[in-house]
């Protein structure tokens, strides 16, 4: 069974700079995978933040990036913000049967 | 401007049925793929089903296939989730999602919740 693993929480301060990850408990993320994020603060629906590796979803600010980083996909967030606090879900492709794997997402605390 | 209204939730007891229904407007939809996607309370999301836009195709999760029906409606812009068999484990906000070149859910509906209890 794939699982895709995300850091439970990270924390970071008003300006700075995070990267949350996404791989995979066997083998390497890659672009084939096409990941995506999503922002999902509480009480609300997930938000799409980007899709395919590193493509903003319309509307999204440019300080959220995506990318390839070493085996994992990653979510950069340029100078986080008070309105940044929210869990962060990655999900990947995973083709075979044609299904979609979330990972256990992220809880990001911005103080 | 795209929008997705899931319907249908309430409580149901165990072994129970319920069909959620998601209503779309404001782009193509006979031209999109369609899924839910489920989160129990307190914890993450999980992808259920994909139906693509002809609706002959489907996809399930392992948790749900063999209970679990999803189909659609062209005509009502409208796609469903047939739910049979529920568990306790079923219980979930419910999520409708557009599938875009089958790899990513954009957008979301604002959900619909299921509470499976006797």
């Amino acid at each position: 069974q794939t699982v895709v693993t995300q850091e439970p929480s990270f924390s970071v301060s008003p300006g700075e700079t995070v990267t949350l990850t996404c791989g995979l408990s066997s083998g390497s993320v890659s672009p084939s995978y096409y990941p995506s994020w999503y922002q999902q603060a509480p009480g609300q629906p997930p938000r799409t933040l980007i899709y395919s590796t590193n493509t903003r979803s319309s509307g999204v600010p440019d300080r959220f990036s995506g990318s390839i980083l070493g085996n994992r996909a990653a979510l950069t967030i340029t100078g986080a913000q008070a309105d940044d606090e929210s869990d962060y879900y990655c999900v990947l492709y995973m083709g075979s049967g044609i299904d979609w794997v979330f990972g256990g997402g992220t809880k990001l605390t911005v103080l | 401007e795209v929008q997705l209204l899931e319907s249908g939730g309430g409580l149901v007891q165990p072994g129970g049925s319920l069909r959620l229904s998601c209503a779309a407007s404001g782009f193509t939809f006979t031209s999109s793929d369609m899924a839910w996607v489920r989160q129990a309370p307190g914890k993450g999301l999980e992808w259920v089903s994909t139906i693509l836009n002809s609706g002959g195709v489907t996809y399930y999760a392992d948790s749900v296939k063999g209970r679990f029906t999803i189909s659609r409606d062209n005509s009502k812009n409208t796609v469903y989730l047939q739910m049979n068999s529920l568990r306790a484990d079923d219980t979930a906000v419910y999520y409708c999602a557009k599938v875009e070149w089958l790899h990513w859910f954009d957008p979301w509906g604002q959900g619909t919740l299921v509470t499976v209890s006797s």
